[in-house]
């Protein structure tokens, strides 16, 4: 069991927009730590995707974005790709646990 | 660019003692925290321990404290992660991850920056 909770899996069509939730608690997305995001491609390994709750690393397109409210964090990912198939981490801080957590991960499926 | 590399996983038997090595290159390996990640077959992301750039403190997740330890050498660029009594829910691929520090307007960030591509740990009898 995750600390923080994202959906097993999400779908979209070519050219939609799909979004993945993270939601934690206040021990961790609540308490104002930080939110990461990461890209796993099918057997690679994962790769920073969203950095800081919201920012992009260089490279990353703008079809990617992110946010975040209380205990929730959402990527939004617009004009679908079939590139983009791959599985998808929140990751954040928890002073409770005083441990880096993790998302159990979604796999959008495009 | 930054590289890491990670070596040293395999097939052990539960109860035994391993140590996995991650060479880095493309930064001042000084400068900069340094983690392990983990990820059992099929499963989500686990985080393992933390080394400060400085290596004055470590931090360990709870699946292995007392059992792992990890250190590093500055002078030969090498992360390291020792692993003891080994039990079969430690089987997993083991990354090398390099905390970054990532300015945006006035904040710092420090997300895991970098990933190596892996190392397969399978604990087994």
């Amino acid at each position: 069991q995750s600390v923080l909770t994202q959906p097993p899996s999400v779908s979209g069509a070519p050219g939609q927009r799909v979004t993945i939730s993270c939601t934690g608690s206040s021990s961790n997305i609540g308490s104002g730590y930080d939110v990461h995001w990461y890209l796993q491609l099918p057997g690679a390994g994962p790769r920073l995707l969203i950095y800081g709750d919201t920012n992009r690393p260089s490279g990353v397109p703008g079809r990617f974005s992110a946010s975040k409210s209380g205990t929730l964090a959402s990527l939004a990912i617009t004009g679908l790709q079939a590139e983009d198939e791959a599985d998808y981490y929140c990751q954040s801080y928890d002073n409770n646990l005083s441990a880096w957590v993790f998302g159990g991960g979604t796999k959008l499926t495009v | 660019q930054v590289q890491l590399v990670e070596s040293g996983g395999g097939v052990v038997q539960p109860g035994t003692s391993l140590t996995l090595s991650c060479g880095a290159s493309g930064f001042i390996f000084s400068d900069y925290a340094l983690h392990w990640v983990r990820q059992a077959p099929g499963k989500g992301l686990e985080w393992v321990s933390f080394i400060s750039y400085d290596e004055v403190n470590k931090y360990y997740a709870d699946s292995v404290l007392g059992r792992f330890t990890i250190s590093r050498d500055i002078s030969k660029n090498m992360l390291y992660l020792q692993m003891n009594s080994l039990k079969t829910d430690d089987t997993a691929v083991y990354y090398c991850l390099r905390e970054g520090k990532l300015s945006h307007g006035n904040n710092y960030y420090y997300p895991f920056e970098n990933w190596g591509q892996g190392t397969l740990v399978t604990v087994s009898s």
